[in-house]
C-alpha cells in the first residue's frame, strides 16, 4: 500500500539554525499538510497546501515557517531560525481530495538545543 | 471558539471488554476523523465520518451531527489495541483540522 514517507526520522539542530523537513506524499494525492506535536501535547495543524500554494495556515505558521513543493514528489517544511520551542514531532500528511481520509507519515522528531 | 473534547483521557480495560471513546465538538463540521497513534508516535487514520456509522473489523465509529458528538467503539478489545485514539475535525469554514487531546487506551491481557 502506498505510504507517506518523511526524512529524517530525527533531526537535532542548534537554536537559530535553519532546518528543512522532507516529505514524499502519496503520488496521486492532491492535498498536503504539516502538523506538529509537542511532547505530551495534542497534535496541532500548521498548514495545508493545494495546487502549489498554501490553502490554509494556523497562527503557529508564522514568518519563520515556509513550505514548498520543489518537484513533483517532495513536500518540504522549512523553519528559518529555530527556537527551543520548535522542538516537536512534525507530521506530514496527504489526502486524495478535499475532506478525504488523511495518510500520515511516521514523523520527524526535531530537537532544538 | 472551536473546541474538540475527548473523554475519557485515560482508559484501562481487560482483554475482551467493549470500549467506548467519546468526542464532542462545538460548531458545525464538514468531517470528523478518528486516528490511532501508536507508542512509537506514528498516526494511522481509522475512520472519516460526516454522518451515520462506519465499521471496520472490531472498530465502529458513529456520529450524531445534531448533538455534535461522535463515539469510537472497540469490540472484544485486545492488548494490541493499546494506543492513543485521537478525534480530529475539519470545520465547515475551511480545511484546517483541529485535534482532541486523545484518549490513552491500555488493554490488559
Amino acid at each position: 500500500e502506498p505510504e507517506v514517507t518523511q526524512t529524517p526520522s530525527h533531526q537535532v539542530t542548534q537554536m537559530g539554525q535553519e532546518v528543512i523537513l522532507r516529505c514524499v506524499p502519496i503520488s496521486n494525492h492532491l492535498y498536503f499538510y504539516w502538523y506538529r506535536q509537542i511532547l505530551g501535547q495534542k497534535v496541532e495543524f500548521l498548514v495545508s497546501f493545494y495546487n502549489n500554494e498554501i490553502s490554509e495556515k494556523s497562527e503557529i505558521f508564522d514568518d519563520q515557517f515556509s513550505v514548498e513543493r520543489p518537484d513533483g514528489s517532495n513536500f518540504t517544511l522549512k523553519i528559518r531560525s529555530t527556537k527551543l520551542e520548535d522542538s516537536a514531532m512534525y507530521f506530514c500528511a496527504s489526502s486524495l481530495i478535499y475532506n478525504s481520509p488523511l495518510h500520515f507519515g511516521n514523523g520527524t522528531r526535531l530537537t532544538v538545543t | 471558539k472551536n473546541e474538540v473534547e475527548q473523554s475519557p483521557q485515560n482508559l484501562t480495560a481487560q482483554e475482551g471488554e467493549f470500549i467506548t471513546i467519546n468526542c464532542s465538538y462545538s460548531v458545525g463540521i464538514s468531517a470528523l476523523h478518528w486516528l490511532q497513534q501508536h507508542p512509537g508516535g506514528g498516526i494511522v487514520s481509522l475512520f472519516m465520518l460526516s454522518s451515520g456509522k462506519k465499521k471496520h473489523g472490531r472498530l465502529i465509529a458513529t456520529i450524531n451531527i445534531q448533538e455534535k458528538h461522535s463515539s469510537l467503539h472497540i469490540t472484544a478489545s485486545h492488548p494490541r489495541d493499546s494506543a492513543v485514539y485521537i478525534c480530529a475535525v475539519s470545520w465547515n469554514t475551511g480545511n484546517q483540522f483541529y485535534f482532541g487531546t486523545g484518549t490513552s487506551l491500555t488493554v490488559i491481557p
